[in-house]
């Protein structure tokens, strides 16, 4: 069974700065998918970023970008120049093989971005 | 806006009834999965449901049932319910294999949030 686990409960960075999200997860799987999903106050669950394992460049979307260390099964989040609006639940999730299959999320980190 | 529609948004009933959610897939996803979220338990898979077809079952309970139509739209059924059913359920759809390539990202709803009284 895969596990996926969030090691930061809750995390708090001034606007501006970058902060980094933890994420390791344990898989017999060669071939997978890992996302990192966001939610808001609005509890709507927004995808932020996805890495497919058998790529060895990590994903980047705009501010977000990931540190895929796959030996290690550690699948981190960094946000740059960090934003109001990136206040929320950080999800990170895990789903084998090429997809098609459910999600498996970690715990959460609430992530606050102070003014 | 991911594409997914989710109704109704919030649903207030007493222990005992019967509710039903519904989801209403990306157009083109052939592939249904609802998750439940609450305090205790975080997010959890109940079921995935592919072209109509039932794919993959997990922590459902036996009063929970869901069904997928012609249309691909999903419908998930709640019964007998409890204070404990109360969460958050999400439904999320993708591709899941069109013309022999598999799409892995699964777009989330706005979710039904249900409270049971």
């Amino acid at each position: 069974a895969q596990t996926v686990t969030q090691s930061q409960p809750e995390m708090s960075v001034q606007e501006a700065e970058t902060v980094t999200l933890s994420c390791t997860y344990d898989t017999s799987e060669s071939n997978y998918y890992l996302f990192w999903y966001k939610q808001p106050p609005s509890r709507q669950m927004i995808l932020v970023i996805r890495q497919e394992a058998y790529k060895q460049q990590n994903a980047t979307e705009n501010r977000f970008s990931v540190n895929f260390q796959k030996a290690a099964k550690s699948f981190s989040l960094k946000i740059s120049d960090s934003q109001l609006g990136d206040t929320a639940m950080y999800f990170c999730a895990f789903t084998p093989n090429f997809g098609n299959e459910k999600l498996t999320f970690g715990t959460g980190t609430r992530l606050t971005i102070i003014p | 806006d991911s594409g997914v529609t989710q109704t109704p948004k919030h649903l207030i009933t007493a222990t005992g009834q019967r509710v039903t959610l519904r989801c209403s897939p990306r157009s083109g996803d052939l592939s249904v999965y609802w998750y439940q979220q609450s305090l205790d338990q975080g997010l959890q898979f109940l079921i995935q449901y592919y072209n109509g077809e039932e794919r993959a079952k997990g922590n459902i309970l036996e009063r929970f049932s869901a069904q997928q139509f012609p249309d691909l739209h999903s419908e998930l059924n709640l019964s007998s319910l409890e204070l404990g059913d109360s969460a958050l359920y999400f439904c999320a759809s993708s591709v899941a294999m069109r013309g022999g390539e598999s799409t892995d990202t699964q777009y989330f709803g706005p979710g039904t949030r249900l409270t049971v009284l």
